[in-house]
């Protein structure tokens, strides 16, 4: 069975800082990975995602994410924070060939001034 | 505009009926998907389908039910039978494997 695990429910960070939201997965084979955004009572938006090629993706807003293997992991960064970056984040994970998309329990991040 | 469509964005109901949820898609894709959200505890998946005509259970199926007659509509029916219905639901599509899945605003469904 596939899992997603992100071990911070919250992550406080100050404006103008740099911020990471942490990811791990496991599944078999391959990974699809992806990263949502979700403002209050809304939808998820898309964020970025890795599919295959350079392990360093680089999506909307500014944020970007690592794809490493050996310890597989996927986290999110943005190397200077905005206080309108604070909402709930949530990393994604399909097997290859998989037909359903695994979500973590989501990172609500607090960018404050 | 393209799209996901869900409505309404909020639904009231007394315990003991049935409700159902509409998502409509523009974008023509194949699979659509249902979700359910609670606090601290993600997205949780009630069922997909791939195909007109065909579905597949999710992790949390039990008082659900869905149907697929046609590639833009995929209406989720939460039944009496669903312990816990107050949630907050979202519906989503994608066009292939690789592909994000696009989510639609979500409902807020409250049962008293």
């Amino acid at each position: 069975a596939q899992s997603v695990a992100q071990p911070e429910d919250q992550v406080n960070v100050a404006e103008g800082n740099p911020l990471t939201v942490k990811c791990t997965y496991s599944v078999s084979g391959n990974p699809y990975l992806f990263w949502y955004v979700q403002y209050p009572n809304r939808g998820l938006q898309f964020l970025l995602k890795y599919i295959t090629g350079d392990n360093l993706v680089k999506g909307s807003y500014g944020f970007e994410a690592e794809f490493n293997k050996s310890q597989t992991s996927f986290h999110l960064k943005k190397p200077s924070a905005l206080v309108s970056d604070s909402a709930l984040y949530f990393c994604a994970v399909r097997a290859r060939g998989g037909n359903k998309l695994t979500f973590g329990t989501g990172t609500q991040l607090k960018v404050e001034l | 505009d393209g799209g996901i469509t869900q409505s309404p964005k909020y639904l009231f109901r007394k315990e003991g009926q049935n409700v159902t949820l509409s998502c409509e898609q523009n974008l023509n894709h194949d699979a659509m998907y249902w979700y359910r959200q609670d606090p601290g505890q993600g997205l949780r998946l009630i069922y997909y389908s791939q195909i007109v005509n065909d579905f597949q259970k999710g992790d949390i199926a039990e008082g659900y039910s869905v149907s697929r007659e046609k590639k833009e509509s995929f209406p989720l029916t939460v039944t009496s039978a669903q312990k816990n219905p107050t949630a907050f639901y979202l519906c989503a599509s994608t066009p292939g494997q690789g592909y994000e899945q696009y989510f639609g605003p979500g409902t807020r469904l409250t049962v008293t």
